[in-house]
Parts: structure tokens; sequence; C-alpha cells
């Protein structure tokens, strides 16, 4: 019974690269929400999904990060151009539904160089 | 846009000494969640409290849901060093769609 998955676990891109990380949600669940976390700061939010949707992503950056949830596969979290400023732990976590806890999985730490 | 704050954002105890982290929202809260993050790994669900005034326990860790919604506590009695890590709580949104993260507290225990 493997929990959220994750990968890589670590990346590593130069300036301007792009930069994907995938998320296989918890078997059962529906529900995808990525977060970001910067050292020694919270978690947040960036982005919801289900299945070929996007409910909200109001915290998402307007430009060079995109995401998606299709529906075989896992969900995407895609940023083009990296900029330094981009080096973080993107968490993805899933659930049965909304006000259900989530299942987090091991995160990718991206790094820009 | 959804405010949780959480005090304090560090906290150095004696091993055996009690702790508490409060958590406030902007706004009332359908429900609150706590999670727990050890350094370096990935945040792990703990509890869930959704009625107004609402206490849970679980062994040494008592958690709260203040009578208003709008904050929350998370007391341990007795820590121990396995008791290291961030702890956040999140609060359900406006819209009900996600959680917002509080900003956590960091908690180092002594031996």
């Amino acid at each position: 019974n493997a929990g959220v998955m994750q990968n890589p676990r670590h990346l590593v891109r130069r300036r301007g690269q792009e930069a994907r990380l995938r998320c296989s949600p918890m078997k059962g669940h529906s529900h995808v929400y990525w977060y970001r976390q910067l050292p020694e700061e919270g978690l947040k939010f960036m982005v919801y999904l289900q299945k070929e949707n996007i409910i909200d992503e109001s915290g998402m950056p307007k430009e060079r990060f995109s995401a998606e949830f299709p529906k075989e596969g896992p969900s995407i979290l895609r940023i083009q151009q990296v900029v330094r400023g981009d080096s973080a732990a993107y968490f993805c976590a899933s659930s049965l539904g909304t006000g259900n806890g989530y299942t987090f999985g091991s995160g990718t730490r991206l790094t820009v160089v | 846009g959804q405010q949780v704050m959480q005090i304090p954002q560090y906290q150095h105890v004696q091993e055996g000494e009690d702790f508490t982290t409060y958590c406030n929202s902007s706004t009332t809260l359908s429900n609150i969640q706590w999670y727990k993050q050890r350094p370096g790994g990935h945040p792990v669900f703990l509890i869930q409290l959704v009625k107004s005034g609402e206490v849970k326990k679980q062994k040494r860790l008592t958690f709260q849901f203040g009578e208003a919604k709008k904050n929350s506590s998370l007391h341990i009695t007795a820590t121990q060093t396995t008791d290291v890590g961030t702890y956040f709580c999140a609060g359900l949104g406006d819209t009900g769609n996600q959680f917002y993260f509080g900003t956590g507290t960091s908690l180092t225990v002594i031996p």
C-alpha cells in the first residue's frame, strides 16, 4: 500500500532549464495538492487538482509554472526557465476529498545553479 | 486572503518540560489539522478538529480548537527527544478547497 510517491527526490537544474516534478497520489485518492517550502519556512499552497481538472491554482505564479493531473499517470508540476529563486522543496499531497487529512510525499528538492 | 499564524516560531525546552504552540487565523475555519515535520522529512498528519471548543488527546499530545473556531493549540506534556520537529497547523480555507498551513513552530528538545 504505497503512499504518495514523488520523483525525483533531488533535482539540479541550471538557470533557464525546465524542471518536471512528478507525483503519484496514494491509491484511492483523487485529490492532489502541491506545496512549496523554503528552508526553515512554512508550506505555501500552490495548486489543487483532481483528475484532468485544476480546481484552485491561486497559489501558482502566473508565469513559468504549470500543473496537470491527467486521466492516466502522475500529476506533473512543471517549471519553465528556472531561476535561482525557484530553489525549494516541493511537496505533493493527496487526500480522499476536501476536508480530509493529507498524505504527503517525501518531496522533491530542487536546486537551481 | 487566508492567513494562519503560529507562535512561537522556535521553542527550546529541556527534556521533560511541557511545550505549547498556538495557531491563529484571520478568519473562521471550518476545521483545523495538525502536522509534524521532522528535520529533513515531510509533513505527517496528526489530527483533525472540527467542532467549536473540541479537545482531542493522543498520548502526551492535547489538541484544542477555540470556541470561535479561529484559533487552536497543541500541547505536549513531558517532552521527549522524539518530539523534535516542526509542528504545523492547517486551516481549511474560505473556499473549502485546500488547507492553508501556518508558519510552523520548530521544537528542539535538549536531553
